[in-house]
């Protein structure tokens, strides 16, 4: 049973163009949504994480949507650069007790030049 | 992350041995995870651990070992390892929110393991 989905699989995008992840949860006990970045032959690293008293967070050119009525949150990466060819996961978990994340099952982005 | 580290990189084994992939971070974290990836599943949780004295079963802990030697150091072992159990493993550490819950983790570079 996945606690948290993610779409799509995989993605490709020209240069410059706005690359949408998105990812839904059910559990209304998680209250903490980051984001990973993976680059083949290396570990998820945090690329941007919120709390669901925002509905919007910016850091540089990537952006966190929040809809929290809806459970569902999504990544939008500005001007995408072909560096920013890599797979993506959102993971979602609660803030108050223990610390077990959740996984999406990742999103495989290709940015062509 | 060089805070995180993981050997070995890479294993090949026949099915029936018995593994053990360890992991170190100098993060100073208390808590710490194993992850196993596999591909389109994303990152299914092993076992984790709050303290030296604090090891929980995750989403798939069946067929997995652990064991905290210190706050510094968390080994996993497959007792009898099977080809299903071919995968990326990774490990992570975390602090602590700051409502004692989630917080963001720091992943080692990984361990690609083979069971032929």
């Amino acid at each position: 049973q996945q606690q948290v989905k993610q779409s799509p699989q995989s993605l490709i995008v020209q240069k410059g163009g706005i690359p949408i992840i998105n990812c839904a949860y059910e559990n209304t006990a998680f209250d903490y949504f980051p984001w990973y970045q993976q680059f083949p032959g290396k570990g998820p690293a945090l690329l941007i994480a919120i709390r669901p008293d925002v509905s919007e967070k910016k850091e540089g050119r990537f952006t966190i949507s929040f809809n929290k009525s809806a459970k569902q949150f999504s990544l939008h990466i500005m001007d995408s650069q072909p560096g920013d060819s890599a797979t993506y996961f959102c993971a979602a978990g609660p803030r108050d007790t223990g610390n077990q994340f959740y996984f999406g099952t990742g999103t495989s982005l290709t940015v062509i030049p | 992350d060089a805070d995180v580290t993981q050997t070995p990189r890479n294993r090949i084994t026949k099915t029936g041995k018995r593994i053990m992939l360890e992991c170190s971070q100098t993060k100073g974290h208390d808590r710490m995870y194993w992850y196993r990836q596999d591909p389109g599943l994303g990152l299914q949780l092993i076992y984790y651990s709050f303290d030296v004295k604090d090891i929980n079963k995750g989403e798939i802990s069946d067929g997995y070992s652990v064991s905290r030697q210190a706050q510094a150091k968390f080994s996993l072992s497959l007792e009898s390892a099977i080809p299903n159990q071919t995968a990326l493993y990774f490990c992570a550490t975390s602090d602590k929110g700051d409502r004692g819950g989630a917080d963001t983790q720091y992943f080692g570079p990984g361990t690609r393991l083979t069971v032929l």
